[in-house]
């Protein structure tokens, strides 16, 4: 079964840069787009990445994503981070009719 | 502006059913596929099942497969949730969420409606 692998949280400082790594068990990661979400606590999740690099409108353009085939990852980078950004962030891919989120890392901005 | 708002949660009996429902507002329902999201407390998010834009399709999880069953009414822009055969471990927020057109998904979530299953 296809599974995307996440770190379970990550830290930064504010106005730094952090990027988060989604790892997929296939190439089906690179077929296929993935899609960021961003769930802060008590709230509904929100996409932030669409086909693994673009942004919805209303996402700031520190919010970005990107794809490395070799290795069947992808990212989601935040620069000049915010406090308004700590908020758990899955990815999502998709594999023969199967939809799959990453298990969530939890960001800290501190 | 696109609104999703699910309906029906509640507490339940271990082996009950319940029908939660997600009425969509400010778009086309019938153009679009649409999937159910659920969150265990304190868990990350667990695909649950699609369904094509006319209805005629769909697939779920194997881990709800038999059990529940997606389906919509395109007339009354709405999804629905039929939930059989409820376990401890079906308990969570359960999410309808609109899947964008151009890639394999979400662009829009409901706000979600807690199921409780416990005796």
């Amino acid at each position: 079964n296809f599974m995307l692998t996440q770190p379970h949280s990550v830290s930064e400082s504010p106005g730094k840069t952090v990027t988060i790594s989604c790892t997929g068990s296939s190439d089906s990661i690179v077929s296929n787009f993935v899609q960021w979400y961003q769930q802060r606590p008590g709230s509904a999740p929100t996409t932030v990445i669409y086909e693994s690099k673009r942004r919805p409108s209303g996402v700031p353009d520190r919010f970005s994503g990107s794809i490395d085939s070799s290795s069947n990852t992808a990212s989601l980078t935040i620069s000049g981070l915010k406090t308004e950004d700590e908020a758990v962030y899955y990815c999502q891919s998709y594999d023969s009719a199967t939809w799959v989120f990453g298990g969530g890392t939890e960001l800290t901005v501190l | 502006e696109v609104h999703l708002v699910e309906s029906g949660g509640g507490l339940v009996q271990p082996g009950g059913s319940l029908r939660l429902s997600c009425a969509a507002s400010g778009f086309t329902f019938s153009n679009y596929e649409m999937n159910w999201v659920r969150q265990a407390p304190g868990k990350g998010l667990e695909w649950l099942s699609y369904i094509s834009s006319s209805g005629s399709g769909g697939y779920a999880a194997d881990s709800v497969k038999g059990r529940f069953t997606t389906s919509r009414d395109n007339a009354k822009s709405s999804l629905y949730l039929q939930m059989n055969s409820l376990r401890a471990e079906d308990t969570a927020v359960y999410y309808c969420a609109r899947v964008r057109d151009t890639s394999f998904g979400v662009d829009y979530w409901g706000q979600g409606t807690l199921v409780t299953v416990s005796s």
